[in-house]
């Protein structure tokens, strides 16, 4: 089954520095890969997307790029601010189900 | 609308007893999911519904029982609690489009305890 990967576990980084968290993952069938954040002691909320057919796709300080031929999808955030200090997870589709990765906690440092 | 909503928001139970888990979402959405979170393992699929009269496991079913209500209800059961199950529990819907695109809606997740 499909299997997805996501390092690093955590992640802690200086106000206005970037953060990367790289996911791979298994199933040379899946062809959606989201990403949601998670803040503590809430429910997950979608930040970005991409389609297989797409390489990269930027939503102001977030992007997200992908190599389908080594299965490899990144979540990159710019300018890091404290906000953004939360959980992430990336998943990877295939009909009907969306396989996560084990999460990144991402801490913003002031 | 109030999205995907979920109850009970907490419960402990003893070893060995069951009880269900509630979820119901009002935007007409097709596919229903059930996971499950716990430190350090992420969010793993226990069961899924793609539409209304269908069910199908997922990545940790072992333990539970779902059942697809109607359209708008998909409640999970635990026949026999373990402590194992102790973990928060997080109802999802998607819209109806592609079977393999779409945002997940997700609840404000249970956290069950079991004793």
């Amino acid at each position: 089954g499909e299997n997805v990967e996501q390092h690093p576990s955590t992640l802690s980084v200086q106000e206005g520095d970037s953060a990367v968290i790289k996911c791979t993952y298994s199933d040379s069938a899946s062809n959606y890969f989201p990403w949601y954040k998670q803040e503590l002691g809430k429910r997950p909320q979608l930040i970005i997307d991409i389609r297989s057919n797409v390489g990269e796709k930027k939503d102001q300080r977030i992007a997200v790029t992908l190599n389908k031929t080594a299965k490899h999808f990144s979540l990159h955030i710019t300018e890091t601010q404290p906000e953004d200090s939360a959980v992430y997870f990336c998943a990877a589709s295939i009909p009907y189900k969306y396989i996560f990765g084990t999460g990144t906690r991402l801490k913003v440092l002031a | 609308n109030a999205g995907v909503t979920q109850t009970p928001k907490f419960q402990v139970l003893k070893t060995g007893q069951s009880m269900t888990l509630q979820c119901a979402q009002d935007m007409n959405h097709n596919s229903m999911y059930w996971y499950r979170q716990d430190p350090g393992m992420g969010l793993r699929l226990i069961y899924y519904s793609a539409s209304e009269g269908t069910t199908d496991k997922g990545e940790v079913p072992n333990g539970y029982n779902v059942s697809r209500l109607n359209k708008r209800e998909f409640s999970l059961r635990l026949e026999s609690a373990a402590p194992s199950q102790t973990s928060v529990y997080f109802c999802a819907s998607k819209p109806p489009g592609q079977p393999n695109t779409g945002e997940l809606f997700f609840g404000e997740g249970s956290r069950l305890t079991v004793l």
